[in-house]
């Protein structure tokens, strides 16, 4: 079956600009899981949804980021006024959605601010 | 909350060689514990996990045991291959999220 893909693959923007990343779960999955990986580090959490209700967005660095699944399903994150330090790849994961499951992971947006 | 600690890379190893990646967690409670693959180019993979003390979680060769007494889960396969050259990371989840050590990347020459 199909797993998480993600669009664009990979995204130039100027400072200042909005961008928005999609991400399309596995089909069914309950839980989607947005995280930022900066290079050379491990994957860092940003938001999480059961569902359409975002139930943690404790992982979020600013204000400029917002994430939605209205849904249930296909998930935006939206970085507005895009700075130098947004430059990473940031990964979508989704899950079956029951504690403890196995988190399936998408090929990531690498998105580079200029 | 939860973090993750795991040895910096590279390791370099040539094939056949016997492989460890050491990992060590801190947590509240007991978390599941997992070992991400990320292949030059892809996405991540998972390549094993653990959900219980003492659990053993295998797969492709490589093992990792869910050592509550040291808080550790490390990575080991007997003989590895040049195929398995990429970056490794430890995993503990705790509330759902995920929370990663910063990567190890192995590579294994002819």
């Amino acid at each position: 079956g199909a797993g998480v893909s993600q669009s664009p693959r990979y995204k130039v923007a100027k400072r200042g600009q909005d961008v928005a990343l999609r991400c399309d779960p596995i089909s069914g999955h309950v839980s989607l899981f947005w995280y930022q990986q900066a290079l050379g580090q491990g994957p860092e959490f940003l938001t999480y949804f059961q569902n359409e209700a975002q139930l943690d967005k404790s992982g979020l660095p600013s204000d400029r980021f917002f994430a939605e699944r209205p849904e249930g399903s296909v998930s935006t994150l939206k970085i507005q006024r895009t700075q130098q330090e947004d430059s990473a790849v940031y990964l979508c994961a989704s899950s079956r959605g029951r504690a403890k499951e196995t988190q399936y992971f998408g090929p990531g947006t690498r998105l580079l601010v200029l | 909350g939860n973090s993750v600690t795991q040895m910096e890379g590279p390791v370099t190893l040539s094939e056949e060689a016997f492989l460890t990646i050491n990992c060590t967690y801190t947590a509240t409670g007991y978390p599941s514990l997992f070992w991400y693959v990320q292949y030059p180019g892809e996405g991540l993979q998972l390549l094993l996990k653990a959900t219980k003390a003492d659990d053993k979680g295998s797969n492709k060769g490589f093992e990792a045991t869910y050592r509550k007494e040291t808080t550790s889960f490390h990575l080991e396969k007997g003989s590895v291959q040049v195929s398995d050259s990429a970056v490794y990371f430890c995993a503990s989840e705790g509330f759902q999220k995920l929370v990663f050590g910063t990567g190890t990347r192995l590579l294994v020459s002819p």
